[in-house]
């Protein structure tokens, strides 16, 4: 299974500022997926990125508000802009792990606690 | 579109009881379905999964059954240990890759 982490863990940030988390793989994967876990809530899909094209985001969810980056095979960013109190969530990282026998088995990485004052 | 439905809980049970989640879907096609575990303060797990009707997938006592008849994927395990206390999220993947969970069921397990 794939190795996946997240910078940074947790973070508490001012409403208006912006956050980057950064999601590193340790094997080449082709799809990464970002998602949200709101307080006491199940888990949300923002985006799938997959690399040399631009990220597909799930209904709800917008380019400025959320960009991403996807530079290589093993490397994908999150952007949550123009940040507010509603944004404090946990944000996942996932990756389609190939070398499963379940084409579409998912792999996360810790999260990013983000918390919005 | 696919969905899940979980079981609500909050569930709080005794060391030793029989532990029931039941979780049903709603897909096109055949999907995958998996259950996903969440510890306190930790990441999202893989726990166990089936990819096609009648598989049963297991791993740490744990089990469940595709039943593609009645659309369901109930997570049992016959003795819960305290170390079972976590979030469990039942989910499913169709051939879009994208996963879709359930809202969550949070297990507490009292010694």
């Amino acid at each position: 299974s794939a190795v996946i982490s997240q910078k940074p863990s947790r973070d508490i940030c001012q409403r208006g500022t912006s956050l980057t988390i950064q999601c590193q793989v340790d094997s080449q994967v082709t799809m990464m997926f970002w998602y949200r876990q709101q307080p006491g809530q199940s888990l949300t899909l923002i985006a799938t990125a997959n690399q040399g094209s631009e990220a597909t985001y799930e209904s709800g969810f917008v380019i400025d508000k959320f960009p991403i980056s996807r530079p290589n095979l093993t490397f994908s960013t999150l952007t949550v802009s123009n940040l507010s109190p509603e944004d404090s969530s946990i944000y996942l990282c996932s990756v389609e792990d190939p070398g499963t026998e379940t084409y579409n088995e998912q792999f996360f990485g810790p999260g990013t606690r983000l918390t919005v004052l | 579109g696919d969905s899940v439905t979980q079981m609500e809980g909050p569930v709080t049970l005794s060391e030793e009881a029989f532990l029931t989640i039941n979780c049903t879907y709603t897909a096109t096609g055949y999907p995958s379905l998996f259950w996903y575990v969440q510890y306190p303060g930790e990441g999202l797990q893989l726990l166990l999964k089936a990819t096609k009707a009648d598989d049963k997938g297991s791993n740490k006592g744990f089990e469940a059954t595709y039943r593609k008849e009645t659309t369901s994927f109930h997570l049992e395990k016959g003795s819960v240990q305290v170390s079972d206390s976590a979030v469990y999220f039942c989910a499913l993947s169709s051939n879009d890759y994208k996963l879709s969970f359930g809202a969550g069921t949070t297990v507490t397990v009292r010694a």
